[in-house]
């Protein structure tokens, strides 16, 4: 069964940096599209960033430059590098599979990020 | 950016009703649309994809259709397990970019 499961998450300072993990099992990461999505408290979904399995990125403009997504293949494991957090970056970060054509199909259960001082 | 606009953003409606939401594209995005389905404190739930396409295990009364600018979620007949938030999503061009959310809540 597939399963994803973030951790990482939780209260830092404007400025700061946190890394984000999103453990997989039942599929292989480097062999999918994985992306990152957030909802601030309250409000809508956030595309974030995705990683192709050629290790093509992209990123959304609000992060961009400030945010890495990267995967470690022995782990089986997803990750987004936040650096520079500043308030609006607070929010439930979820990992999700993009199965090419569909859509994102699996979901983890997000890992909320508060920025704060 | 490619703007997704829903519509309605509340809609109250009963047990067995016919439930219809609207996702404008601001451009084209053929037909690279999905819907998710979201319940309070949890994650996203994919239903559509390919704007018409039915996921795995949804039920059936739900259905998509469109292409293009415009695209619809329906359900038929509203269960009380599908009073929640409904999102479309397009996938045609990055930024992914969703709509604000559709809040379908109990008349």
């Amino acid at each position: 069964e597939e399963q994803l499961v973030e951790s990482g998450g939780g209260l830092v300072q404007p400025g700061g940096s946190l890394r984000l993990s999103c453990a997989a099992s039942g599929f292989t990461v480097s062999s999918n599209y994985m992306s990152w999505v957030r909802q601030a408290p309250g409000k809508g979904l956030e595309w974030v960033s995705i990683l192709y399995s050629d290790d093509t990125t992209h990123y959304a403009d609000s992060v961009k430059g400030r945010f890495a997504i990267s995967r470690d293949n022995s782990r089986n494991t997803l990750y987004l590098q936040m650096n520079s957090l500043r308030a609006e970056d607070t929010a439930v970060y979820y990992c999700a599979r993009h199965h090419f054509g569909v859509g994102l199909d699996y979901w983890g259960q997000g890992t909320l990020v508060t920025v704060s001082s | 950016d490619i703007q997704m606009t829903q519509s309605p953003s509340t809609l109250s409606a009963s047990v067995g009703d016919r439930v219809t939401i609207t996702c404008r594209a601001s451009q084209t995005i053929s037909s690279w649309l999905a819907w998710y389905q979201q319940k309070p404190g949890k994650a996203p739930k994919l239903l559509i994809y390919k704007a018409s396409s039915l996921e795995g295990g949804v039920p059936s009364r739900f259905s998509g259709s469109g292409s293009g600018t415009e695209f619809t979620l329906t359900i038929s007949s509203l269960q009380p397990d599908d009073f929640a938030t409904y999102y479309c999503q397009q996938y045609n061009n990055y930024p992914w970019t969703f709509g604000q959310g559709t809040k379908v809540e109990i008349k």
